[in-house]
């Protein structure tokens, strides 16, 4: 168990709806991130957050959003579903930034969110 | 574009063999990470390496950074089948915030 918890684990809905992810880090972890991987394919990094703010942004559609709130949970939003955010999203969450040396900097998954677009 | 490349990007090896994969960036990265991923499942953080030339062993795993920091390798001796799933390399390049993962070499053994 890598202590970070994501809900749902799978999410099934149409094209053209919206749905929200979550994301609980790691105690004490400031710092969230956000990846996409479809099938067979590799991460591709979406964003990251750092104590509520935005710290790293990667490929992310305009039509998605995130936002880390006050207690370090986030959220990742997605909109106008298409057939191709079919995915599985990854939420990790590290110590990065928390004052500690950047060489601990280890990213820990959480089980992840399947979901498809139909 | 994707600036660090994996490869092989899939490997069948018959239980026994060895099995390497390499990871390359375009530019220089300040550490690298590898991270397994088994079939299902989420990826996993098995280690950091941040020296150049740097060289680390996990039982029957070694992994290796480059003399120029742009390149890493990860060799298992004598796979087991418990070695099946997919393992990615992740590196910050100098000044980024975020890790760049690697395109990830799937790894099945055939018992």
């Amino acid at each position: 168990d890598s202590g970070v918890t994501q809900t749902p684990k799978h999410l099934i809905t149409a094209t053209g709806q919206r749905v929200t992810l979550r994301c609980s880090p790691r105690s004490g972890d400031l710092s969230v991130y956000w990846y996409q991987q479809s099938l067979d394919q590799g991460l591709q990094f979406l964003i990251q957050y750092y104590n509520g703010e935005e710290r790293a942004k990667g490929n992310i559609l305009e039509r998605f959003s995130a936002q880390q709130f006050p207690d370090l949970h986030s959220e990742l939003n997605l909109s106008s579903l298409e057939l191709g955010d079919s995915a599985l999203y990854f939420c990790a969450s590290s110590t990065e930034g928390s004052g500690r040396a950047r060489t601990k900097n280890i990213q820990y998954f959480g089980a992840g969110t399947r979901l498809s677009v139909l | 574009g994707q600036q660090v490349m994996q490869i092989p990007q899939y490997q069948h090896v018959q239980e026994g063999e060895d099995f390497t994969t390499y990871c390359n960036s375009s530019t220089t990265l300040s550490n690298i990470q590898w991270y397994k991923q088994r079939p299902g499942g989420h990826p996993v953080f098995l280690i950091q390496l941040v020296k150049s030339g740097e060289v680390k062993k996990q039982k029957r795993l070694t992994f290796q950074f480059g003399e120029a920091k742009k390149n890493s390798s990860l060799h298992i001796t004598a796979t087991q089948t418990t070695d099946v799933g997919t393992y990615f390399c992740a590196g910050f390049k100098t000044g980024a915030n975020n890790l760049f993962f690697g395109t990830g070499t799937r790894l099945t053994v055939i018992p």
